[in-house]
């Protein structure tokens, strides 16, 4: 069955440095989210992306986040200057081409600690 | 708000036992989805119930809509160790890209 990927499933970082976090959706879907949940807390939407943009993004979602498809493939978050803060998993989604049914499958994660 | 909010926070259950949860929302939906999430893990899409629908079952998961009252509810029958995890309903609107989640309940089921 397929499923979506995600690379590293833990990450470790010092505060102030950029990570990519990397995922491969499903291959027939258009539609790509990134979600993340601090420990102990909800999960959090981040942004939509479908057609090579943004669709929406959430408050969380500022100008130190950044997503990328850069081939056919691979759907990439960027923070690029890491705060404690972002310390949390972080989730990728995919979901197929059809607005009456968003079915989200998610990633396993990335644990993403930042030193 | 497109959250849905889920009940009982946690649940505790012996095996075999019947569980069920409760979704609430607020805003007119095209479909509802519940997911399962285990400890420190992914998501799980477990099924989604279309607007115009009112039941629907997916091996020992039963899932009810009351669009008139604006609620879900998940029963999960003859419970097992392994559904031990926090399970959370998403509300979908027409054209929305996102899912909000809730805070989720909390089940455990006791061996």
């Amino acid at each position: 069955e397929p499923e979506v990927t995600q690379t590293p499933s833990h990450q470790v970082t010092q505060m102030g440095q950029e990570v990519i976090l990397r995922c491969v959706p499903i291959s027939n879907h258009l539609y790509f989210y990134w979600y993340r949940q601090i420990l102990g807390q909800k999960v959090e939407f981040l942004v939509s992306f479908y057609n090579n943009e943004i669709s929406e993004k959430s408050e969380i979602f500022d100008d130190q986040f950044s997503v990328e498809r850069p081939d056919g493939s691979n759907f990439t978050l960027k923070i690029r200057s890491t705060k404690l803060e972002d310390s949390a998993m972080y989730f990728c989604a995919s979901s197929e081409p059809s607005l009456s049914s968003n079915e989200q499958f998610f990633g396993p994660g990335t644990r993403l600690t930042v030193l | 708000s497109q959250q849905g909010e889920e009940d009982p926070q946690a649940l505790s259950i012996q095996e075999g036992e019947n569980a069920t949860m409760n979704c609430s929302y607020k805003t007119s939906i095209n479909n509802l989805q519940w997911y399962r999430q285990n400890s420190g893990r992914g998501l799980v899409h477990l099924i989604l119930i279309r607007s115009n629908e009112r039941e629907k079952h997916s091996g020992r998961l039963r899932v009810t809509l009351d669009t008139s009252k604006k609620s879900s509810s998940l029963l999960i029958t003859a419970s097992r160790a392994a559904d031990t995890a926090s399970y959370f309903c998403a509300p979908s609107v027409a054209g929305g890209f996102k899912t909000i989640f809730g805070a989720g309940t909390r089940l455990f089921v006791k061996a």
